[in-house]
């Protein structure tokens, strides 16, 4: 039931893209998007909800398809602080579940 | 803006005893989740209250219990401490109206000796 995710690990430089997936078994109600630094707490980014409704980061971007259970977190031209653990959560109106994870570390 | 308050932020038991866990939801939120988290893992859900009521539960041990009181805290229990315990503890709270995401408390970090 947990969320799948992929990459498990990435390292990009300064000014890169990234495209971080997530795949569900579940129909799913909403989709969360969090990053994570280590030690301290997830951080909210993004929800995309059944029906197409966003809300969340300008800078951060997302796509939800509803038919495949499936979303894609965009993160484009990355910065130093975009490192950390993200990890996508999905509500399938009953319950909720972490992704995976996918470490994504950006270098000068 | 008002965050998720959690307390202590640090503790340190010992195996077999208990530890109890608070957790001060944004104001306005109706829900309230925790969340454990071990060293280099996903946060795992254990349970959830909405408007005070146990809404949902996940991989939480019988030894552990928690409730929300009426004035939307929440407080985690655990008792019989064992070394496999040792983790960050994270309680969230959410509006479940506005339909946005979860805010995360800065967690408890647990150590049983």
């Amino acid at each position: 039931q947990q969320p799948v995710q992929s990459p498990q690990a990435v390292i990009l430089r300064e000014g890169e893209d990234a495209v971080i997936n997530c795949s569900s078994s579940k129909a799913l109600y909403s989709v969360h998007w969090y990053r994570q630094k280590h030690g301290e707490a997830p951080v909210f980014l993004m929800i995309l909800l059944k029906g197409g409704e966003q809300k969340g980061h300008e800078k951060i971007s997302a796509s939800f398809n509803e038919k495949k259970q499936q979303s894609s977190l965009y993160l484009t031209a990355s910065q130093l602080s975009y490192s950390g653990t993200y990890f996508c959560g999905t509500d399938t109106g009953n319950q909720f579940y972490f992704g995976t994870g996918t470490s994504l570390t950006v270098i000068p | 803006a008002a965050g998720v308050i959690q307390s202590p932020r640090h503790l340190i038991k010992e195996k077999r005893e208990t530890a109890t866990l608070k957790c001060y939801p944004i104001p306005r939120h109706d829900t309230v989740y925790w969340y454990q988290q071990g060293p280099g893992q996903d946060p795992q859900f254990l349970i959830s209250f909405y408007e005070k009521m146990q809404s949902d539960k996940g991989s939480i041990p019988d030894r552990f219990s928690a409730q929300q009181f009426s004035d939307y805290h929440s407080e985690l229990n655990m008792s019989s401490l064992e070394l496999g315990d040792s983790a960050l503890y994270f309680c969230a709270s959410s509006n479940t109206r506005d339909r946005d995401g979860y805010t995360f408390g800065s967690g408890t970090r647990l150590t049983v000796v």
